[in-house]
């Protein structure tokens, strides 16, 4: 079965500059979920979105921004990075209202 | 707001062994309860999650979690723990935003298994 694809797996940056992380929600959900995990935490929610529109906002930093397109992938945008950016970021997707996040396997920054 | 405690950081099996995993809630209105289970380096697999109905839920990979509202707690068990559930596991309680559950998640616990 198709999963969440989340490109790139991992990317490495420097500090100020900026970041596109892509994701492929499986084929049919409608909802697109942002995590960020830094070392030894736990996920925390970024934003999320449904039918291509802001659904939800969490913790994401004005420095930050995100959309969801017509074929419902989504791209997380990540500009000015500070070194506190390093994390894993995830992408997840659902059906709305079902409860059950597909996640991907994410895609680790490392800003230096 | 939503809060989940795992109290263990770290808790160590021998394989063969049963397992009950601690979290416990907090959230003023119905919860919706989740077990996640993370491999390194890799993303959260939903093991099981409670919504409703029947306080004992039965998940993926042999993992029951129990849901008992008097103790704001969501354990999860397994009788028999294999070398392969060594992994990081974590508890969310899921709140309803615009539409969608929103997962808060708890620290998690490393599950080590001996042989």
């Amino acid at each position: 079965a198709a999963g969440v694809i989340q490109s790139p797996r991992h990317l490495i940056k420097e500090k100020r500059e900026t970041a596109t992380l892509k994701c492929y929600p499986i084929p049919r959900h409608d909802t697109v979920y942002w995590y960020q995990q830094g070392p030894g935490q736990d996920p925390q929610f970024l934003i999320s979105f449904y039918e291509k529109m802001q659904s939800d906002k969490g913790s994401i930093p004005d420095r930050f921004s995100a959309q969801q397109f017509s074929d419902y992938h989504s791209e997380l945008n990540m500009s000015s990075l500070e070194l506190g950016d390093s994390a894993l970021y995830f992408c997840a997707s659902s059906l709305r209202l079902a409860g059950d996040q597909y996640f991907g396997a994410g895609t680790r920054l490392s800003v230096l | 707001a939503q809060s989940v405690t795992q109290p263990d950081i770290h808790i160590t099996v021998s394989e063969g062994a049963s397992l009950e995993l601690r979290c416990n809630y907090s959230y003023g209105a119905t919860p919706y309860l989740f077990w996640y289970v993370q491999s390194p380096g890799q993303g959260l697999q939903l093991l099981l999650k409670y919504f409703s109905g029947d306080t004992l839920v039965q998940g993926i990979k042999g993992f029951e979690a129990e849901f008992k509202r008097s103790q704001s707690s969501f354990n999860l068990r397994k009788p028999s723990v294999h070398w392969s559930d060594a992994a990081e596991y974590f508890c969310a309680v899921g709140v309803l935003g615009g539409g969608s559950y929103i997962p808060t998640f708890g620290r998690g616990t490393s599950l080590i298994v001996h042989p």
